[in-house]
């Protein structure tokens, strides 16, 4: 149990296109889910919280027209990184909480190589 | 939430022998812990987790040890195998946190055969 997926895996793109990375907690639902961004040799970096059905909450520093993030249902939620740049190469990862339990455990996605050329 | 250090320790452990790896925690407030498994090119995978009333947990292969005086936590790898090679992350929490993590910088387990 406990399955978070993200898609796409890997994405290459164009500088200042935008790229949109799904995330979807398959057997659970979860009313909170994270987007974290890992540099190479690094520990995660929470760039923000999402919250079902509310406004997403940014960690300083991350700007939220750059990084828009949707959660429109229990399952999904959504990263759009707008007008990429070289500089937003990264891995994205995202995490779902169980909903409905005194858990705070996140279970992880795969994560989403981003490559912005 | 932060990330902690930009440095990744290395410990390289013989094939078949145990492995201990260690963290230490800075919030006296932190009431939940947990390790997480993170292979290369992949997400964190969940180990095992310890909540602060507790100071020892053991799952399969793996246990976990808790000592909340001096801040610190600790992963042990039971007959340590290649597919234990990865980076081992222990993260805290605390109700204030909005279940955000806080994360350490991970330790990088290397097998050797």
């Amino acid at each position: 149990g406990a399955v978070v997926s993200q898609h796409p895996s890997r994405v290459i793109c164009k500088s200042g296109t935008s790229v949109k990375i799904e995330c979807r907690s398959l057997d659970f639902q979860a009313t909170t889910m994270f987007w974290y961004r890992q540099f190479p040799k690094q520990s995660l970096m929470l760039m923000a919280t999402s919250n079902e059905g509310s406004k997403a909450t940014y960690e300083q520093g991350v700007e939220k027209d750059k990084f828009l993030i949707n959660h429109a249902s229990l399952t999904l939620s959504t990263l759009t990184v707008t007008s990429a740049h070289p500089e937003d190469s990264s891995f994205y990862i995202c995490s779902a909480r169980l909903a409905g339990q005194y858990q705070e455990t996140q279970y992880f996605g795969p994560g989403t190589r981003l490559l912005v050329l | 939430g932060e990330s902690v250090g930009l440095h990744l320790p290395t410990l390289s452990v013989q094939e078949g022998d145990n492995s201990i790896i260690n963290c230490a925690y800075s919030n006296s407030a932190s009431d939940y812990f947990i390790w997480y498994k993170q292979e290369s090119g992949k997400g964190p995978q969940f180990i095992i987790d310890i909540r602060s009333n507790m100071d020892k947990r053991q799952g399969q292969r793996v246990t976990v040890l808790l000592n909340k005086t001096v801040k610190h936590l600790s992963l042990q790898i039971a007959a340590t195998q290649p597919g234990d090679s990865a980076v081992y992350f222990c993260a805290e929490n605390h109700l204030d946190s909005n279940y955000q993590l806080i994360w350490g910088a991970g330790t990088k387990l290397i097998i050797k055969p």
